[in-house]
């Protein structure tokens, strides 16, 4: 079975602070997908990365980088300098290769509170 | 911005009524989905598409059915509403199987009195 733990319910921190959202995740699939959205106070969710199970090299895109390691399964996000703009819900997910569709897992998602 | 519309956006609705929520896309993705998100189970999800007439239940599929009779639209309709079905209810829609990355429309937050 597949399955996705965000053990951080809830982290806050002081702006310019960094802070790292954990994820571990469960797969018997050699080939897999995870993803991390962000959910903001107003609702919408909002896809952020991509990463295939063969790809293991951090990306950084801005503040934002993500570092995957398959020996620990974990695909953690890092927010560099954080900003009141960062609050929000943020959500890990999996999905195996050639999966039904019905097998994309969520997280339950970690809500980040970034205090001014 | 993907080119998702749900609608409504609010609905309040009493217990055994029926409800429909539809979502409307402009990408023309191949997968849609429906998903409800509650306080403490994230997001969940209830039934999919992967084409016109093709549809699929979820892990929360009780108490809904869907229907997708053209590429833009994907209904989900509750049949007799319940209290358990209050929730805020999110459509996706994704280009294939598993590659692609979900993009979600805004939200219909449904409550059941």
């Amino acid at each position: 079975a597949q399955k996705v733990t965000q053990a951080q319910t809830e982290i806050s921190v002081v702006e310019k602070e960094d802070v790292t959202l954990d994820c571990v995740y469960e797969t018997r699939d050699t080939t897999y997908y995870l993803f991390w959205y962000k959910q903001p106070p107003s609702g919408e969710l909002v896809f952020l990365i991509r990463r295939n199970s063969f790809d293991e090299q951090n990306e950084i895109s801005g503040r934002y980088s993500w570092n995957f390691q398959k020996s620990t399964s974990s695909f953690n996000f890092t927010i560099t300098a954080s900003q009141v703009v960062d609050s929000a819900v943020y959500f890990c997910a999996l999905i195996g290769y050639g999966g039904s569709q019905g097998n994309l897992i969520f997280g339950k998602g970690t809500k980040l509170s970034v205090k001014p | 911005d993907a080119g998702i519309t749900q609608s409504p956006r609010h609905k309040v609705t009493e217990t055994g009524t029926p409800v429909t929520l539809r979502c409307h896309q402009t990408e023309n993705h191949r997968y849609m989905y429906w998903y409800r998100q509650d306080p403490g189970h994230g997001l969940r999800l209830i039934h999919y598409s992967y084409g016109v007439k093709d549809t699929d239940k979820g892990e929360v599929s009780d108490g809904y059915s869907v229907s997708r009779s053209k590429t833009e639209d994907f209904l989900l309709t509750l049949e007799s509403a319940t209290s358990s079905q209050t929730s805020v209810y999110f459509c996706a829609i994704s280009a294939d199987a598993d590659n692609s990355p979900l993009h979600f429309g805004n939200g219909t937050r449904l409550t059941v009195t």
